[in-house]
């Protein structure tokens, strides 16, 4: 059974960077199949794709994010992360790492998500 | 980006109810619909793939349908343990977006 688990600081202050890691467990991160995303829940709102990557390909990002965004995979520790600079307040929410599928694309398995706030 | 609207955003149903949750995407994404149940401190879990395919351990009283534009997750006799918020999410073109979700409570 694949879990993934986030990990990271849970207070950020503003103007500066976030980082998240997650490690998978119960899989490969190197499979061909799959690629890796993070999710995110600000409190009462939906839910925001902020962006995937490959296992030897290029990161995809949400353009409302790409300037601010880098996710990179660790393949030795079976990890991805996430960083998030210049951070506001807007940024603070539930921060989720997930496993998608191929195309038609879809999430198969999350991590419980950690919640991050921007604060000083 | 596809816009999903997802409707109604909230409804109160008693156990052993029918309950159907419609999405509409802002353009056509063929069957490229999934559908996701969200509950407080768990993870996530994914329900219907590809607008009507059962994820694996999903109770069948669980389905979808549609393809298009227009999609609807059914739950056909409610249990307790499906009171939860539900999206859609569109996995057609990157970005990828969901519906701003479904809150299902207990009448």
């Amino acid at each position: 059974q694949v879990q993934l688990q986030e990990s990271g600081p849970g207070l950020v202050k503003p103007s500066q960077t976030l980082s998240l890691t997650c490690t998978v467990s119960g899989g490969s991160i190197s499979s061909d199949n799959y690629y890796w995303s993070w999710v995110r829940q600000p409190a009462g709102k939906g839910l925001e794709w902020i962006g995937r990557i490959y296992t030897g390909g290029s990161p995809n990002y949400n353009p409302s994010l790409k300037s601010r965004v880098t996710i990179s995979v660790d393949t030795s520790k079976n990890q991805f992360s996430l960083r998030l600079g210049s951070v506001t307040a807007a940024d603070t929410a539930v921060y989720y790492c997930v496993r998608g599928y191929g195309f038609p694309s879809f999430f198969d398995y999350w991590g419980r998500g950690t919640l991050v706030s921007v604060s000083s | 980006d596809i816009q999903m609207t997802q409707s109604p955003s909230s409804l109160s149903a008693s156990v052993g109810d029918r309950v159907a949750i419609t999405c509409r995407a802002s353009q056509s994404i063929s069957n490229s619909l999934n559908w996701y149940q969200l509950k407080a401190g768990k993870a996530p879990k994914l329900l219907i793939y590809t607008a009507s395919s059962l994820e694996s351990g999903v109770p069948s009283r669980f389905s979808g349908s549609g393809s298009g534009t227009d999609f609807t997750l059914t739950i056909s006799s409610l249990q307790r343990e499906d009171f939860a918020t539900y999206y859609c999410q569109q996995g057609y073109i990157v970005p990828w977006t969901f519906g701003h979700g479904t809150k299902v409570e207990i009448k």
